[in-house]
């Protein structure tokens, strides 16, 4: 069975510093892991995903994660935060085979102080 | 606008009401995904239905009911509801390929009165 993890329901920082949102993953295959975000009112968006190939992954937005296998985690960061990035963030994996089914994260509720 | 319109945005029934909710993706995906969002809880897969399966999670209640005329159509149709059924209903579409991410609508905000 697959699972995620988000440590922290609420990260708060201030506007122009490094975001950083934690995510844990256990999966007994190779993963396929996502970071979505979700404005007020709003359905999900991606941002970046992970599949294969180079372990650094660049999304919208300015956002990058990292998938660490010995760590069996994909952290999502921003080196300068936006007030507009305010919102909640969910990191999800997925099986390989058969239709997509995402497992998602508890979430992180990301607020930007001025 | 996106790929994946749903329909109603809001909706608020009675406990003896029957609705259905309406999902329609312009993505040409071959999958197409119910999800539940309460508050303080994960994303909870409700139906996936494609090509190859469909699959209902087993905690879902039978007062839910999907319907997957095409594979642009979705429909999730209500009935006798409970007041802690009170959520966002989200729908989804992807290809069934590995790593494939999917599309989300903006969901119908449902409140059970």
């Amino acid at each position: 069975a697959q699972s995620v993890t988000q440590l922290g329901s609420h990260v708060s920082v201030s506007e122009g510093a490094l975001v950083l949102l934690r995510c844990n993953y256990s999966s007994s295959v190779p993963p396929y892991l996502f970071w979505y975000v979700q404005y007020p009112n709003q359905g999900l968006q991606l941002l970046l995903k992970y599949t294969t190939g180079a372990t650094l992954v660049k999304g919208i937005n300015g956002f990058e994660a990292e998938f660490k296998k010995s760590e069996t985690s994909f952290h999502l960061t921003k080196p300068s935060a936006h007030m507009s990035d305010a919102a909640e963030y969910f990191c999800a994996v997925s099986r390989i085979q058969g239709a997509q089914k995402l497992v998602f994260g508890q979430g992180t509720r990301l607020t930007i102080n001025p | 606008e996106t790929g994946v319109t749903q329909t109603p945005r809001h909706l608020v029934m009675g406990m003896t009401n029957k609705k259905s909710l309406k999902c329609e993706q312009h993505l040409g995906h071959n999958a197409m995904y119910w999800y539940k969002q309460s508050a303080k809880k994960p994303l909870e897969l409700m139906f996936v239905y494609s090509l190859e399966e469909r699959v209902e999670n087993n905690s879902v209640p039978s007062r839910f009911s999907p319907e997957c005329p095409n594979s642009s159509h979705l429909f999730l149709h209500l009935h006798t509801l409970q007041p802690e059924d009170s959520a966002l209903y989200l729908c989804a579409s992807s290809y069934t390929g590995e790593g494939t991410e999917a599309f989300f609508g903006q969901g119908t905000r449902l409140t059970v009165v």
